[in-house]
């Protein structure tokens, strides 16, 4: 496809559940960004990828938090023992190397009930 | 730390009149910035850049910004609104070489366009 795809597009969880959200992105782009948003606010930075390997994971907010990137194109994020807090938008953005344009998907809704 | 900051949270104006958004960044070398706008529903979707050159840049859907280094600054305009621009609207910057991919937005500001 054209841009970055992540599915599901809508996920609802019960609190303590594992959930995994996915991103496709767009190919040859190198760089792979995950932010979260939470209602009201801006997206905030998770983790980035350059290649196969996480180049800047300081944005995780705890251990729950994990993501991978094996072949250097889909990433999936994951998430253990789910809270009603980490219900947010998960958006997964990718560019052709860092810091330059960012394209985003649409995002995950993560619902935690 | 870099950070942004978008004073306002609403603004309401007329179709066809012009728009100003307020982006004030704090970050210790030459940013990179951005627009962002993201409607109901979608994605984020890239409105202008600054990487360096030129202050006054031009974007898509006919919006500009000018970088303004002395007042840290990063204001999004547009001389004639439509009523398709209602969205909100998302200021970023990403630094050099220390927090490289590493973008910081600011919460939005909803821009609301009265008929």
């Amino acid at each position: 496809g054209a841009g970055v795809s992540q599915t599901p597009s809508n996920k609802v969880t019960e609190k303590g559940k594992y959930v995994e959200l996915r991103c496709d992105p767009i190919s040859g782009h190198t760089a792979l960004y995950w932010y979260r948003q939470s209602l009201g606010q801006g997206p905030e930075f998770l983790i980035y990828f350059q290649g196969t390997g996480a180049a800047d994971d300081s944005g995780l907010p705890n251990d729950r938090f994990f993501a991978v990137r094996p072949e250097g194109s889909v990433s999936t994020l994951k998430i253990q023992r789910t809270e009603r807090g980490d219900s947010a938008v998960y958006l997964c953005a990718s560019s052709r190397t860092v810091n330059t344009e960012a394209f985003f998907g649409q995002g995950t809704r993560l619902t935690v009930v | 730390a870099q950070s942004v900051t978008q004073p306002d949270i609403h603004i309401t104006v007329s179709e066809g009149a012009s728009l100003e958004l307020r982006c004030n960044y704090s970050y210790g070398a030459t940013p990179y910035l951005f627009w962002y706008v993201q409607s109901p529903g979608q994605g984020l979707q890239l409105l202008l850049k600054y990487f360096s050159g030129d202050t006054l840049v031009q974007g898509i859907k006919g919006f500009e910004a000018e970088f303004k280094r002395s007042q840290s600054s990063f204001n999004l305009r547009k001389p004639s609104v439509h009523w398709s621009d209602a969205a909100e609207y998302f200021c970023a910057v990403v630094g050099g070489n220390t927090n490289a991919g590493k973008s910081t937005f600011g919460d939005g500001t909803t821009l609301t366009v009265k008929p």
